[in-house]
């Protein structure tokens, strides 16, 4: 199965400020995925980023706050815009499918937000 | 909004002992069904998907049921391990919709 490097790996943030996290697949993908867990909450979708298109924002999720690129096939970038305390949590990106094939993961992004 | 609920939340087992917990989801319009172990530390990792009414899925000491008219599944550990400890995270899709809603997850930990 594909490869898929996520970092940082972890982080420390001051309110305030932008954190951006990069997804690299070692396979040309059409969809990734971005999604955030906060403490104690389920695994949320926060949008799917299609090569060449704007990216799909789940409701509650703007890009002011989450802007997003895909600038080729195998790599996207997640931003945390003016971060505060309630964004601290576990970022993933993945990729596949969500009907009959598996979603792979990177290995996520844990943000704490001071 | 597709409402995804797995219970229990947490579950101590031994050792040795086989264990089981639920994933609910809505039936109406279901696609798929995925299960996933997520290991601290580490990222998910797809256990099974499943699409039909009846699915039986087994890997290794883990299995996996699927009822799509009532909307619900099982995931089965048979003779738990140590290493069986992880969040177990299942997922549902919708037709129509590309992509997955997850539960809150089933957090497992094994006492030797």
């Amino acid at each position: 199965s594909a490869v898929i490097s996520q970092k940082p790996s972890r982080d420390i943030c001051q309110r305030g400020t932008s954190l951006t996290i990069q997804c690299q697949v070692d396979s040309q993908v059409t969809m990734m995925f971005w999604y955030r867990q906060q403490p104690g909450q389920s695994l949320t979708l926060i949008a799917t980023a299609n090569q060449g298109s704007e990216a799909t924002y789940e409701s509650g999720f703007v890009i002011d706050k989450f802007p997003i690129s895909r600038p080729n096939l195998t790599f996207s970038t997640l931003t945390v815009s003016n971060m505060s305390p309630e964004d601290s949590s576990i970022y993933l990106c993945s990729i596949g499918g969500w009907g009959g094939q598996p979603q792979h993961f990177g290995d996520g992004t844990r943000l704490s937000i001071l | 909004i597709l409402n995804v609920e797995q219970s229990p939340q947490s579950l101590h087992v031994q050792e040795g002992d086989s264990t089981n917990f639920t994933c609910s989801f809505p039936s109406s319009n279901f696609y798929a069904l995925h299960w996933y172990r997520w290991e601290t530390a580490k990222s998910p990792e797809a256990l099974f998907v499943m699409t039909l009414n009846g699915d039986e899925k087994k890997k290794g000491r883990i299995s996996a049921t699927l009822n799509t008219k009532e909307g619900y599944s099982y995931l089965y550990i048979k003779g738990s391990q140590p290493e069986d400890s992880a969040t177990y995270l299942c997922a549902s899709a919708i037709q129509g919709a590309q992509k997955l809603v997850f539960g809150q997850g089933t957090r497992l930990t094994i006492n030797p």
